[in-house]
């Protein structure tokens, strides 16, 4: 059975006070991995899929690491306006859905 | 283009009433889905459409819920008779090609 663990729960960063969320996960047979933003009051906003360990992607102050346990969303000089949500989520070869987890609520502070 | 749209937005109603709620996915996409997210928790599968057929309704408590989706297109999520419990946020997603969902804004719902 699909499992997603998200670290922390929750994270208070002063503004560019760098840090990174963890999402470690357990599937058959990975078919890929997402991260998802969530604002307050709205719907999942897609931000990275990774496909296989070593995978890296980048979105301005976002970076999203891949192995074979576990996923990391690193934060460079965070931002007040990156207060949010953020979701882990896997796909399992064969499935077309997302099995998420529980998400780490960012606040960042000015 | 257009994202996906959700109606509607909020709703309260008493326990054992019905609810409907409404979706209208990004034009051309085939897969839609249904997610139940509880505060504090991630979004939660309940149904999936391919065109307008169900692909997994696997944890759709049928007892009370239902879905359809209309020529493959709008899709309605049911309750009746609605519990306490299934207040949540109802998200409506699609998906060109069964991968990457695109989340509607979700409908609030507060049963009393």
């Amino acid at each position: 059975e699909d499992q997603v663990t998200q670290s922390p729960e929750a994270l208070r960063l002063q503004e560019g006070e760098s840090s990174s969320l963890n999402c470690s996960y357990t599937v058959s047979g990975l078919r890929g991995l997402f991260w998802y933003r969530q604002d307050p009051g709205k719907g999942p906003e897609f931000l990275f899929t990774l496909y296989s360990a070593g995978e890296e992607k980048e979105k301005e102050r976002l970076k999203a690491t891949l192995t074979k346990k576990e996923s990391f969303l690193h934060i460079t000089a965070p931002k007040p306006e990156d207060s949010a949500t953020y979701l882990c989520a896997v796909q399992h070869t064969g499935a077309n859905n997302l099995f998420f987890g529980t998400g780490t609520r960012l606040t960042v502070i000015p | 283009e257009a994202g996906v749209a959700q109606s509607p937005r909020y709703k309260i109603i008493e326990k054992r009433q019905s609810v409907a709620f409404w979706c209208n996915p990004i034009s051309g996409h085939a897969t839609l889905y249904w997610y139940q997210q509880i505060l504090g928790q991630g979004p939660k599968l309940l149904i999936q459409f391919q065109n307008n057929g169900v692909v997994d309704d696997s944890q759709l408590p049928k007892d009370r819920f239902s879905a359809e989706r209309l020529k493959g297109v709008d899709s309605t999520l049911k309750i009746q008779p609605a519990k306490l419990e299934d207040s949540a946020v109802y998200l409506c997603a699609s998906s060109l090609d069964g991968f990457r969902h695109y989340f509607g804004p979700g409908t609030r719902l507060t049963v009393t």
